[in-house]
């Protein structure tokens, strides 16, 4: 069965840290790699999609990175602000349309 | 504006009276497809949609129906409902490429009671 997993479950750092979040995954074959952000309360919001051949992806304080052949991937936030607090959402596609989602990590920046 | 619009935004309902969650796009996007949220579950999807008169299941479809009757539709159908469909449900949108980046409604959260 299809798996991704991420950790920590949670987190909570102070403003202008930086942070790491992990996400494995089993799923196969693998397609692309994506990392949402989603606000309590609101949908998803896409980050960064990555396919099999790219290592590094970012996006402003954002960069993703992931390594196809021990099939993890990490999220770092550089120089964390309020505004980051969220739970970031590790998402692996096996094709087109069959998507596997990771439970969260919830980030809490504190001032 | 581009966006995946989704109504109701709250419904609080009793198990067995029927209901529709409507949802819409307007990026004339090929693939639909509707998730529930659940604490410590993550994303599930429900049921997805290709195109117009194309569905299939996702990981959890029992006790719903979906049509695509029209491209920027796709509505959420709970036949009978019963309290372990109290959730929050999001519909997202995107081309059909593998390189596509799914845009999500801003959710609906329904209580069965």
């Amino acid at each position: 069965k299809n798996q991704v997993e991420q950790s920590p479950q949670s987190l909570i750092i102070l403003e202008g840290k930086n942070c790491t979040l992990q996400c494995n995954y089993t799923v196969s074959p693998f397609s692309n790699l994506r990392w949402y952000k989603q606000d309590t309360g609101r949908g998803p919001v896409s980050l960064t999609i990555m396919t099999f051949s790219e290592n590094t992806k970012s996006n402003g304080r954002y960069t993703a990175t992931l390594d196809a052949d021990t099939k993890q991937s990490s999220l770092h936030i550089t120089a964390s602000q309020l505004s980051d607090s969220a739970s970031y959402i590790c998402v692996v596609s096996s094709n087109d349309y069959k998507l596997s989602f990771g439970a969260g990590t919830t980030v809490t920046v504190r001032a | 504006e581009a966006q995946v619009t989704q109504n109701p935004r709250y419904l609080i309902t009793v198990t067995g009276k029927k209901l529709t969650v409507t949802c819409s796009q307007n990026m004339n996007h090929e693939y639909m497809s509707w998730y529930r949220q659940d604490p410590g579950l993550g994303l599930r999807q429900i049921y997805y949609s290709m195109n117009v008169e194309v569905t299939d299941k996702g990981d959890v479809p029992e006790g719903y129906k979906v049509s695509r009757k029209e491209k920027r539709n796709f509505p959420l159908i709970l036949e009978s409902p019963s309290p372990n469909q109290t959730s929050l449900y999001f519909c997202a949108s995107s081309f059909s490429t593998v390189y596509n980046e799914q845009f999500f409604g801003p959710g609906t959260r329904l209580t069965v009671l």
